[in-house]
């Protein structure tokens, strides 16, 4: 079956320290992955996607992504965290009918 | 929110009672789909539509309906309205379904079935 895994229901992360959030997919073919964000009270705000080449993907607000194949793995990732980057961090994979499944979701807190 | 509006933003309703929630997307999108969030779950999908009058089904379709008689519009009904209905609902639009499109979502909808 295809799925999306995200093993942790919630991230602390001092704020300046780098932060990894983690996601594990499994899929047939090749994985299409995107990540998004949401804020409270708001809609899915997206953030990066790999598809095809550079293994390090780089998106919205700083944030970057790195895909690893072997590992089934893209993690989410930035150098350097903002207490304002606090929020809800879905992955998801698209699978070839082109529709999106989702990771249950990751809270991200950055404290001062 | 990449003109996408969705009302209400907010209902209260009662078990047994047809809800009815609206999607409405400036972006002259082709697909547009229709998500439900619970805590633990992500976001599950429910319907979605490839073009007008054409929908298909989600993971999560039981006890719901769509009707899509516009591209700008897709409509979401619970014919009868269930406490586990509650849930806030996301709608979403897509150009196309290639590999790099990206889905875009709206503010949601936040449902409360009493």
């Amino acid at each position: 079956a295809q799925s999306v895994a995200q093993p942790e229901d919630q991230v602390n992360v001092a704020e300046g320290n780098p932060l990894t959030v983690k996601c594990t997919y499994s899929v047939s073919g090749n994985p299409y992955l995107f990540w998004y964000v949401q804020y409270p009270n708001r809609g899915l705000q997206f953030l990066l996607k790999y598809i095809t080449g550079d293994n390090l993907v780089k998106g919205s607000y700083g944030f970057e992504a790195e895909f690893n194949k072997s590992q089934t793995s893209f993690h989410l990732k930035k150098p350097s965290a903002l207490v304002s980057d606090s929020a809800l961090y879905f992955c998801a994979v698209r699978v070839h009918t082109g529709k999106l499944i989702f990771g249950q979701g990751t809270t991200l807190q950055v404290k001062p | 929110d990449a003109g996408i509006t969705q009302s209400p933003r907010h209902k209260v309703t009662e078990t047994g009672t047809p809800v009815t929630l609206r999607c409405h997307q400036t972006e002259n999108h082709r697909y547009m789909y229709w998500y439900r969030q619970d805590p633990g779950h992500g976001l599950r999908l429910i319907h979605y539509s490839y073009g007008v009058k054409d929908t298909d089904k989600g993971e999560v379709s039981d006890g719901y309906s769509v009707s899509r008689s516009k591209t700008e519009d897709f409509l979401l009904t619970l014919e009868s309205a269930t406490s586990s209905q509650t849930s806030v609902y996301f709608c979403a639009i897509s150009d196309n379904t290639g590999a790099g499109e990206t889905q875009y979502f709206g503010p949601g909808t936040r449902l409360l079935v009493l």
